[in-house]
């Protein structure tokens, strides 16, 4: 069965500090993988997408992904976490080619001062 | 660029009526939309796919006469929850689906662009 899965459903990390998302999938084809972030009470923005070229996918806010196949993941980084990055982070996955995303449960980001 | 809009962001209303939640595409064309209702602290579910011109198509368990679903033109799709209950309390995201780069044999990318969100409350 094809699948997404975020490990994690809540990440503390102090500002400046590294910020590591992690999601895994599950498929037996190639996906489109994204990211998205979502601010209390708004929609959903796409900070960045994977769609079979480079592997090392860099996106809005400093925030960069890299697709393993090999390890069927697709881990959102950020090298220093400001204040406004607090918010829910949503993986999603596409597996066919009807458009549909499936998402994982989601992660929500927590920065100290 | 790539703006979707939601109108009403929040509307309480009364048991047993009906609601209608409009979602337009500001500045591009989309054949393929889709709705989402996300309930508190969860992910968002996938209610039904929309293709301009067509009926809806609907996820298992998903009521389509209970969730009405109009997508008259490219830019405009309403959904309308009829005969309204508490339990359909909840927080409506639509989204368009923008192809990209479209080459020979289809598009290379494609990307979903959500809408701020509706939020019902039924009392």
């Amino acid at each position: 069965a094809q699948s997404v899965t975020q490990l994690g459903s809540h990440v503390s990390v102090s500002e400046g500090a590294l910020v590591l998302l992690r999601c895994n999938y599950s498929s037996s084809v190639p996906p489109y993988l994204f990211w998205y972030v979502q601010y209390p009470n708004q929609g959903l923005q796409l900070l960045l997408k994977y769609t079979s070229a480079a592997t090392l996918v860099k996106g809005i806010n400093g925030f960069e992904a890299e697709f393993k196949k090999s390890e069927t993941s697709f881990h959102l980084t950020k090298p220093s976490a400001h204040m406004s990055d607090a918010a829910e982070y949503f993986c999603a996955v596409s597996f066919s080619n009807d458009y549909k995303l499936s998402f994982g449960a989601g992660t929500t980001v927590t920065v100290r001062a | 660029g790539a703006v979707v809009s939601q109108h009403p962001s929040r509307v309480i209303c009364k048991s047993g009526t009906s609601v209608k939640i409009e979602c337009r595409s500001l500045d591009f064309q989309a054949t393929t939309m889709f709705w989402y209702r996300q309930f508190p602290k969860q992910s968002l579910m996938l209610m039904a796919t929309s293709n301009e011109g067509s009926k809806a198509t609907y996820e298992q368990g998903v009521e389509k006469d209970k969730f009405l679903i109009n997508h008259a033109s490219l830019t405009l799709s309403t959904l309308t929850v009829t005969s309204a209950h508490p339990e359909d309390s909840s927080f409506y995201i639509c989204s368009y689906n923008l192809l990209q780069g479209l080459g020979t044999s289809g598009p290379r990318s494609y990307e979903q662009y959500f809408g701020p969100g509706t939020r019902l409350t039924v009392t």
